[in-house]
C-alpha cells in the first residue's frame, strides 16, 4: 500500500536559521512527489514537484527539496526561514499509474513555527 | 491564486441530511479530484473525473457522489450525511497532459450536527 509519513507534528525553527521538513514515502515503482503548503483557513497551496530528473527540486518562495531513492525521503529545505513560512506543510506522493492509483496520497502534514 | 474556486466556504448541516458542494476549475484543466480532509488529518482522495466520467475512487462510501460538466465545473454529493463527514472538503484541477500536478481550491467547511 501506497503512504507517506512525516515524522514530526512540528518543526520549530528561529528566523533566519535553515529550516528542513521531513517526509518518508512507500509506493510501488518510481513515484511523483509533491509538496504543499496550507495556511489558516485556507486551501493547499503548491509548493514543488519531483517527477524525474535533477534530485534536487527548486519550488517556490525560496523553498527546495531533496530526492533520496535509497532512502525513500523527500525532505523539504529552505536556507533561511521567514516568520511568514509558518503554516501546515503536506508531503504527497503518486504512483505514475493513472485512476484510483495516480492521485495523491498525504501525509499528516508538519506544522512549521517560524520565530522573530 | 490557483483559478480554482468552491462553494459555499462554509455549510452546517444535520445528520441524515444532503449536501451538494460546488467547484470551478480554469479553462482546459479538464481532471478534476475531491478530497476530505479531517481535522488534523492530511486530505484524503474521493474521487476524481476526467471529461465528465469517474476516473477513480478512494475508500468512500457510494453516498459520496459527483458530477464534472463541460464547463469545467463539478460537484460533490453526499447523501444520508453522518457526524463523521464534518471535514474540509477540497476540490483539485489538473491541466490536460499534466494531471499529476493538482491545484487546489480554498474548501468548502461542512460541519453536521
Amino acid at each position: 500500500a501506497q503512504s507517506v509519513a512525516q515524522p514530526e507534528d512540528q518543526v520549530n525553527v528561529a528566523e533566519g536559521n535553515p529550516l528542513t521538513v521531513k517526509c518518508t514515502y512507500s509506493v510501488s515503482g518510481n513515484p511523483y512527489l509533491f509538496w504543499y503548503v496550507q495556511y489558516p483557513n485556507r486551501g493547499l497551496q503548491f509548493l514543488l514537484k519531483y517527477i524525474t530528473g535533477d534530485n534536487l527540486v527548486k519550488g517556490s518562495y525560496g523553498f527546495e527539496a531533496e530526492f533520496n531513492k535509497s532512502q525513500t525521503s523527500f525532505h523539504l529545505k529552505k536556507p533561511s526561514a521567514l516568520v511568514s513560512d509558518s503554516a501546515l506543510y503536506f508531503c504527497a506522493v503518486s504512483s505514475r499509474y493513472g485512476g484510483s492509483q495516480g492521485n495523491l496520497i498525504f501525509g499528516k502534514g508538519t506544522k512549521l513555527s517560524v520565530k522573530p | 491564486e490557483t483559478g480554482v474556486t468552491q462553494s459555499p466556504t462554509h455549510l452546517i448541516k444535520t445528520r441524515g441530511q444532503q449536501v451538494t458542494l460546488r467547484c470551478s476549475s480554469q479553462s482546459g484543466h479538464n481532471t478534476v479530484s475531491w478530497y476530505q480532509q479531517a481535522l488534523g488529518q492530511g486530505p484524503q482522495f474521493i474521487f476524481q473525473y476526467y471529461r465528465e466520467e469517474e476516473n477513480g475512487r478512494g475508500n468512500f462510501p457510494p453516498r459520496f457522489s459527483g458530477l464534472q460538466f463541460p464547463n469545467y465545473s463539478s460537484e460533490l454529493n453526499v447523501n444520508a450525511l453522518e457526524l463523521d463527514d464534518s471535514a474540509l472538503y477540497l476540490c483539485a484541477s489538473s491541466l490536460e497532459g499534466q494531471p499529476k500536478t493538482q491545484y487546489f481550491g480554498p474548501g468548502t467547511r461542512l460541519l453536521v450536527l
